[in-house]
């Protein structure tokens, strides 16, 4: 049960896209299409932004988006906005009836 | 709409025992699997343990594998974990989560575990 891989930090300008990468093996983000991402504001709950790899909840913004190559899940933020400044979680189903999350990543708005 | 709020936090010496519980309201609880996240201070979320509608499947974390144990009350819409031989590394915010998807969170509970 290895945390998934995701990039410590990324950037960008407002009205740029940026991308967080979040990279597991065959027994988790390879596997299967149940790869979640989720987004944290300071001292507050996750919030979840993409579930079933590409899929948005009702009331998420359609400036994000999620994909999947292989055993590397990405997410997309186009159209950077200063209130997507937040930590971003990846998470997957994984063999054993386990889940496992990535090790997060901090996007900061120029 | 769906609410979740866990309750049972506080601080327990090392070797020691809590129960969390998490009351569901908003939706049927009896129809979702039910997940405990929880996160250190500062650090990353960690997956902590998931049981069925039914309950009679559950399966949770290599970290807490033997010392939590998972459970809940359909009737009560209640989720429960049982923590027992507390270490300092068990210290964190314990969430209550929804579903495959987490879809839902509560606003968490803390757990600190010192001497």
């Amino acid at each position: 049960q290895s945390a998934l891989t995701q990039p410590a930090s990324v950037s960008g300008s407002p009205g740029q896209s940026i991308t967080i990468s979040c990279a597991g093996t065959s027994s988790d983000v390879g596997g299967y299409n149940y790869v979640s991402w989720y987004q944290q504001h300071p001292g507050r709950a996750p919030k979840l932004m993409i579930y079933d790899v590409n899929d948005r909840p009702s009331g998420v913004s359609n400036r994000f988006s999620g994909s999947k190559s292989g055993n590397t899940a990405s997410l997309t933020i186009s159209g950077l906005q200063a209130e997507d400044e937040a930590d971003y979680y990846c998470s997957s189903y994984a063999t054993s009836n386990t889940y496992v999350f990535g090790t997060g990543t901090k996007v900061t708005v120029l | 709409e769906v609410q979740l709020v866990e309750s049972g936090g506080g601080l327990v010496q090392p070797g020691g025992s809590l129960r969390l519980s998490c009351a569901a309201s908003g939706f049927i609880f009896g129809n979702y699997w039910m997940n405990w996240v929880r996160q250190a201070p500062g650090k990353g979320l960690e997956w902590v343990s998931r049981i069925r509608t039914d309950g009679n499947i559950t399966s949770c974390a290599d970290s807490v594998k033997g010392r939590f144990t998972i459970s809940r009350d359909n009737a009560k819409s209640t989720l429960y974990l049982k923590m027992n031989s507390l270490r300092a590394e068990d210290t964190a915010v314990y969430y209550c989560t929804r579903g495959w998807g987490f879809d839902y969170w509560g606003q968490g509970t803390l757990v600190i575990v010192s001497s």
